[in-house]
């Protein structure tokens, strides 16, 4: 139980345009989703909370008009990077929350299993 | 403010010795504890999880972590590496939500890069 998925697992783009990641929680209901980024050899970075309906919460230094998310549904968040650049070009990793959870286990966090995002 | 400092960034073993990351973290209140474990281009792996239980925990893989508040201390251990072991391995902390102004976020390590020499 607990896994999340995205997509896609890898993708190139040109600079100047826009990707869309998607994150899925597939057999639980995610209250909150979580993205992060990660460069090469380096400790994974929040860069914003989600939670289903409303608007997402940036960590300081993260363009929200850049870095794009949905939370749609209970099961789905997505992360459109916009505009992308070679800067961006990274790993985009997102968990989630199960709702059902109770106590301590309540903010454990499932981890997709990342997007590799490259800007040409 | 809570953080988490592990030690060293890599740590290298021969196959069949034992496995120790080490751990120290910061945090106002109880904090929950995790390890996970990320493979070349892999998402991550929860290894194991401290919540105020037991101070021993047992993992995945055969790994386990020993909390130590008097240390404040959370270091990782496995008897026998395997070749499979090698990975980054990533200690996280996360404070009680609501307490202090915490969200009950995960703060990540640096990672330590595990390798194990045949």
């Amino acid at each position: 139980g607990a896994v999340v998925s995205q997509h896609p697992s890898r993708v190139i783009c040109k600079s100047g345009t826009s990707v869309k990641i998607e994150c899925r929680s597939l057999d639980f209901q995610a209250t909150t989703m979580f993205w992060y980024r990660q460069f090469p050899k380096k400790s994974l970075m929040l860069m914003a909370t989600s939670n289903e309906g409303s608007k997402a919460t940036y960590e300081q230094g993260v363009e929200k008009d850049k870095f794009l998310i949905n939370h749609a549904s209970l099961t789905l968040s997505t992360l459109t990077v916009t505009s992308a650049h070679p800067e961006d070009s990274s790993f985009y990793i997102c968990s989630a929350r199960d709702r059902s959870s109770g106590g301590a286990n309540y903010y454990e966090q499932y981890f997709g299993p990342g997007t590799r995002l490259t800007v040409t | 403010a809570q953080s988490v400092t592990q030690l060293d960034s890599h740590v290298s073993v021969s196959e069949g010795t034992p496995v120790l990351l080490r751990c120290n973290y910061s945090s106002s209140y109880s904090p929950s504890l995790f390890w996970y474990v990320q493979h070349p281009n892999k998402g991550l792996q929860l290894l194991l999880k401290y919540t105020s239980a037991a101070t021993l925990v047992k993992g995945i893989n055969g790994f386990e972590a020993e909390f130590k508040k008097s240390e404040t201390s959370f270091h990782l251990t496995k008897p026998s590496a395997h070749m499979s072991d090698a990975a980054e391995y990533f200690c996280v902390v996360s404070d009680v939500p609501g307490y202090g102004g915490s969200q009950g976020n995960l703060i990540f390590g640096k990672g330590t890069k595990l390798s194990v020499k045949p």
